[in-house]
Order: C-alpha cells, then sequence, then structure tokens
C-alpha cells in the first residue's frame, strides 16, 4: 500500500524557517516524481514544487523561489520542502504527492501538514 | 506561465443529474497533460483523470474528461451523493504546474 506521510508543520514568526519532510512507503521512492501542493485555509489547490526522480531536475512556482529548496533521499524514501523567510502567505497545508507512471502529475497524496506563519 | 479558468464557480444539482465542468487555459496545454481531482472538505484531492481524458485506477466511468489544446471538460455522467465536492484542474505540461480554482458541485 502506498503511503506518504508528512510532518515537520507548525506555527512559526515570519521571516522563519522550517523543515517539511514526507516519508514514503509502498513503491520503489526512486522511481517517480515528487511534488508538494499547498491549500491555503478555505482556498484552492496551489502547485509549489516537484522533483525528479534522481533530483536532478526540481520547479518551482514563481512565489516561492529562491526562499523554498525542494530536496529527496532516495536511499532514506523521504523527500524534504526547506523553507526559508516564511511569509503570512506561505500559511497553508502543505501536501506531498507521488508522480504517476513516468509523468509528474500528482497521483498518490499524504493527508497533508499544518504550516501557520504568525507572530 | 498557463493560467487555468473553470466554471462554473459552483453547479447546484440533484443526484441523478449530469454534471458538465469547463477548464479553459489561457494557452495550448502541451500533449493533453491536463488532470482532473476531487476533494471532499478535510480530504486530500484525489486524481480522477489524466491525460485530459485518461481514468485514474479505480474511477466510475461515469467521470469521463475531453478536450485539447486550450478547452477541457470533465462529464460526470449521473451524479452520486458521494460525488458532491470541489473540483480542480491542472496542468502538468509546463512549469508552474498550475491548478484551476475550482468548481463546487453542490447539492440543489
Amino acid at each position: 500500500e502506498v503511503q506518504l506521510v508528512e510532518s515537520g508543520g507548525g506555527l512559526v514568526q515570519p521571516g522563519g524557517s522550517l523543515r517539511l519532510s514526507c516519508a514514503a512507503s509502498g513503491f520503489t521512492f526512486s522511481s517517480y516524481w515528487m511534488s508538494w501542493v499547498r491549500q491555503a485555509p478555505g482556498k484552492g489547490l496551489e502547485w509549489v514544487a516537484n522533483i525528479k526522480q534522481d533530483g536532478s531536475e526540481k520547479y518551482y512556482v514563481d512565489s516561492v523561489k529562491g526562499r523554498f529548496t525542494i530536496s529527496r533521499d532516495n536511499a532514506k524514501n523521504s523527500l524534504y520542502l526547506q523553507m526559508n523567510s516564511l511569509r503570512a502567505e506561505d500559511t497553508a497545508v502543505y501536501y506531498c504527492a507521488r508522480g504517476l507512471r513516468l509523468w509528474r502529475v500528482p497521483y498518490y497524496w499524504g493527508q497533508g501538514t499544518l504550516v501557520t506563519v504568525s507572530s | 506561465e498557463i493560467v487555468l479558468t473553470q466554471s462554473p464557480g459552483t453547479l447546484s444539482l440533484s443526484p441523478g443529474e449530469r454534471a458538465t465542468l469547463s477548464c479553459r487555459a489561457s494557452q495550448s496545454v502541451s500533449s493533453s497533460y491536463l488532470a482532473w481531482y476531487q476533494q471532499k472538505p478535510g480530504q486530500a484531492p484525489r486524481l480522477l483523470i489524466y491525460g485530459a481524458s485518461s481514468r485514474a485506477t479505480g474511477i466510475p466511468d461515469r467521470f469521463s474528461g475531453s478536450g485539447s489544446g486550450t478547452d477541457f471538460t470533465l462529464t460526470i455522467s449521473r451524479l452520486e451523493p458521494e460525488d458532491f465536492a470541489v473540483y480542480y484542474c491542472q496542468q502538468y505540461g509546463s512549469s508552474p504546474e498550475n491548478f484551476g480554482g475550482g468548481t463546487k458541485v453542490e447539492i440543489k
């Protein structure tokens, strides 16, 4: 059974940092694109970033470029999102998602972790 | 950057009726890399359709996707009680892989 479990969310002050983790199991992690998608309270979905199977390609939405870094450790079956210089508008549930076969499209999703940026 | 516009914002229908949801892209979506998701309150999204018209594993055949280029449609042939939810389209052909704003399908 495919499982994606996010952790690392919480309350952080503006300008602060957090590192989100996503522990994957039930599939060959190194074979799939992985993504982060977020959802602000009461709002729609926003794609944040994704990373290729071997980590050689990474893409970001403009609003997080230079502040967030996506990475993965295939030996540990884990996906990460390092978030620096956090802003109030980064407040959201952050979902980790696995691609579908060779495509980037998010197929399996975790249950999300809430990040709240507030003083 | 490709912007996706979904319409209508809200669709009020009764169980058994047909639902037609639209997703329009600001420029052509390459290789029809267009997906549809369903999201219920408090839950993660669920992939329904990828490649504009391919159903994901386990998705009932009352859900169908169509379209190409800039105009895409999700059709639910006969609404079941569990289908009342919010639906999002997403293009994954070019970065940023934007989502549309969503269509809420509510019980009339």
